[in-house]
């Protein structure tokens, strides 16, 4: 069964940093540009960022540049989200998603990660 | 605000078509294809429609895309309860170097 399971959402403070993964199952992840796309409680979606089934290139919305790195590891079937310096706007669902034939095709069940005091 | 533009809300009553919009512009709509994705009320979205009429596989043929010029539209034949949820588009952005989604249309089903 194609499978993304998403995992490291929980509270912290503004501020403060958070890491999420992914580990994917069931297809060839290295074959595949991976996205990060959110969604704010009650509003709609958002993509965060992508990268490139090597990591040779990464591209993140403007609002998290300098902030969040995207990265994988391809041995590991897994891709990741390092979030710096986290701001109460960055309260969402995090989604992990598979491209393939244009679309986001595969989305993980997601990881909501709160920025609170 | 949205770099694709949907309407809030649709409706229809049970085996009525409705049609759900959404506009862009020549960055991303009118250089690249359009994807659909369905999220029902506390799931994940799931894709409907991509490279602008595709169907994934399982995906009902009651649903239909379509693109012309910077604007692209979703068809929803035979209405159905079932299909009470919140659509988006999405395209690639050229310009911004990212993929942009529509603010979501709400579908009731009367």
């Amino acid at each position: 069964e194609v499978q993304l399971v998403e995992s490291g959402g929980g509270l912290v403070q503004p501020g403060g940093s958070l890491r999420l993964s992914c580990v994917a199952s069931g297809f060839a992840f290295s074959r595949n540009w991976m996205n990060w796309v959110r969604q704010a409680p009650g509003k709609g979606l958002e993509w965060v960022a992508s990268i490139k089934q090597d990591g040779s290139e990464k591209y993140y919305v403007d609002s998290v540049k300098g902030r969040f790195t995207i990265s994988r590891d391809n041995a590991k079937n897994s891709m990741y989200l390092q979030m710096k310096s986290l701001r109460a706007e960055d309260t969402a669902v995090y989604y992990c998603t598979r491209v393939l034939g244009g679309g986001m095709d595969v989305w993980g069940q997601g990881t909501t990660v709160t920025v609170s005091s | 605000q949205s770099v694709l533009t949907q309407p809030p809300s649709a409706s229809g009553t049970p085996g009525q078509r409705v049609t759900i919009s959404c506009s862009g512009s020549s960055s991303n709509i009118g250089t690249n294809t359009v994807n659909w994705y369905q999220q029902l009320p506390g799931t994940a979205p799931k894709l409907l429609i991509y490279s602008n009429y595709q169907r994934p596989s399982g995906v009902p043929d009651r649903f239909s895309g379509s693109k012309s010029g910077t604007s692209a539209s979703l068809a929803i034949s035979g209405l159905q309860s079932e299909d009470e949820a919140d659509y988006y588009c999405a395209a690639w952005d050229d310009s911004l170097g990212g993929w942009v989604f529509g603010g979501g249309t709400k579908l009731t089903v009367l």
